[in-house]
């Protein structure tokens, strides 16, 4: 069964501080790994995937096959970081387009 | 102005009354998805479609009912098996994967639905 866990339910930090949010995944074959962001009154919207090597926002993730991770992070938060972020994975073209999410990680960046 | 439309934006329903909420996008999309969102559980698959006439159920499908007649619309039923409705429900699309450019998921702005 695909299963993505996201351990925290809240992550605080200060401006300027690291920010590492945590993904798990749960997944027997080789799946796609996506970062979705929802702010204050916006529409949740795609942040990255991995398959895409980027960084958006000074955000990254690295998928970690051996630890199945996919933690996001930033090196200096930012206040306009405060969000929503889920971490949700794909399985393989043939199961099709549905993402499994995880239940959510909100960020508090504290000035 | 490309994007994907939830209507309504909140909805009251009385115990044992069915709902429609509607999704409707101009995307050109082929899938369409159905999510229902409780604080603390993340987005939970209700029911998705990736061509038009035809749909499966998501991990969490009983009670809903959906239809896909057209390819931009995709409506969801929540019927009065469903026991515990109250939610936000969020309406994705997406391009089906090897159809050309995948941006991932659009999601619309969700409807709040409230049993009373």
């Amino acid at each position: 069964a695909q299963r993505v866990t996201q351990p925290e339910k809240l992550l605080s930090v200060f401006k300027g501080a690291p920010v590492e949010l945590k993904c798990n995944y749960s997944y027997s074959g080789s799946p796609e790994l996506f970062w979705y962001v929802q702010y204050s009154r916006q529409r949740l919207q795609l942040l990255l995937r991995h398959i895409s090597r980027e960084s958006i926002k000074g955000f990254t993730a690295d998928l970690n096959k051996g630890e199945t991770s996919f933690h996001l992070k930033k090196p200096f938060a930012q206040e306009e970081d405060s969000a929503m972020y889920y971490c949700a994975l794909r399985g393989p073209m043939e199961y099709g387009n549905k993402l499994v999410f995880g239940a959510g990680t909100i960020l508090r960046v504290k000035s | 102005d490309g994007g994907i439309t939830q209507s309504p934006k909140y909805l009251f329903r009385k115990e044992g009354q069915n709902v429609t909420l509607s999704c409707e996008q101009n995307l050109n999309h082929d899938a369409m998805y159905w999510y229902r969102q409780d604080p603390g559980q993340g987005l939970r698959l209700i029911y998705y479609s990736q061509i038009v006439n035809d749909f499966q159920k998501g991990d969490i499908a009983e009670g809903y009912s959906v239809s896909r007649e057209k390819k931009e619309s995709f409506p969801l039923t929540v019927t009065s098996a469903q026991k515990n409705p109250t939610a936000f429900y969020l309406c994705a699309s997406s391009v089906n994967r090897g159809r050309g450019r995948d941006y991932g998921y659009t999601f619309g702005s969700g409807t709040r639905l409230t049993v009373v």
